[in-house]
């Protein structure tokens, strides 16, 4: 168990639908980062978080945003949503904002557009 | 542009032989380079990270990794695998120039008994 949790677990939507996954870091750690991992793309780094403030964008799509609150939980929003989007959502957090701080991985959500 | 290889998608072992999991990356100035092993139905865990240095990293599980920055490689060895290394494997790199990591495509490790 690395500390990260993820809900939902699993999400089934249809197309054209908005959802929103929600990450809560490790207690302590200030960073939040997304990924994407589906057939078509493999993983795919999608945008980092530092203590509230957006810190690095990846490969996210102009439908998707996501945001860090004060608690430092993050969520990411998904809207306007196509087949593609089916995916493995991964929150991972670190203590700090840099890249060679161990990042903790949660357990994802699985999402499904029909 | 920006690349990671990871040559071979799948790759099986006998239970106790070495492994080596190749990864080679696009030229830029040297990057932070990640190997992550990701179980069946899990997230990633991070086995090792090299940044500068010793170009020889030792990670978790037994797992170490060479820099060799004339072949723009970051190859993942283990000198005897075991049955729960059965997993996908992927090599990462964090590129400074325009802050970007980039994944390999993943290796899939099958331990045969």
């Amino acid at each position: 168990d690395s500390g990260v949790t993820q809900t939902p677990k699993h999400l089934i939507t249809a197309t054209g639908q908005r959802v929103t996954l929600r990450c809560s870091p490790r207690s302590g750690d200030l960073s939040v980062y997304w990924y994407q991992q589906s057939l078509d793309q493999g993983l795919q780094f999608l945008i980092q978080y530092y203590n509230g403030e957006e810190r690095a964008k990846g490969n996210i799509l102009e439908r998707f945003s996501a945001q860090q609150f004060p608690d430092l939980h993050s969520e990411l929003n998904l809207s306007s949503l196509e087949l593609g989007d089916s995916a493995l959502y991964f929150c991972a957090s670190s203590v700090e904002t840099g890249w060679s701080d161990t990042q903790y991985f949660g357990p994802g959500t699985r999402l499904t557009v029909l | 542009a920006q690349s990671v290889t990871q040559p071979d998608i799948h790759i099986t072992v006998s239970e106790g032989a070495s492994l080596e999991l190749r990864c080679n990356y696009s030229y830029g100035a040297t990057p932070y380079l990640f190997w992550y092993v990701q179980s069946p139905g899990q997230g990633l865990q991070l086995l090792l990270k090299y940044f500068s240095g010793d170009t020889l990293v030792q990670g978790i599980k037994g797992f170490e990794a060479e820099f060799k920055r004339s072949q723009s490689s970051f190859n993942l060895r283990k000198p005897s695998v075991h049955w729960s290394d059965a997993a996908e494997y992927f090599c990462a790199v964090w590129y400074n120039q325009g802050g970007k990591l980039i994944f390999g495509q993943g290796t899939e490790l099958s331990v045969k008994p």
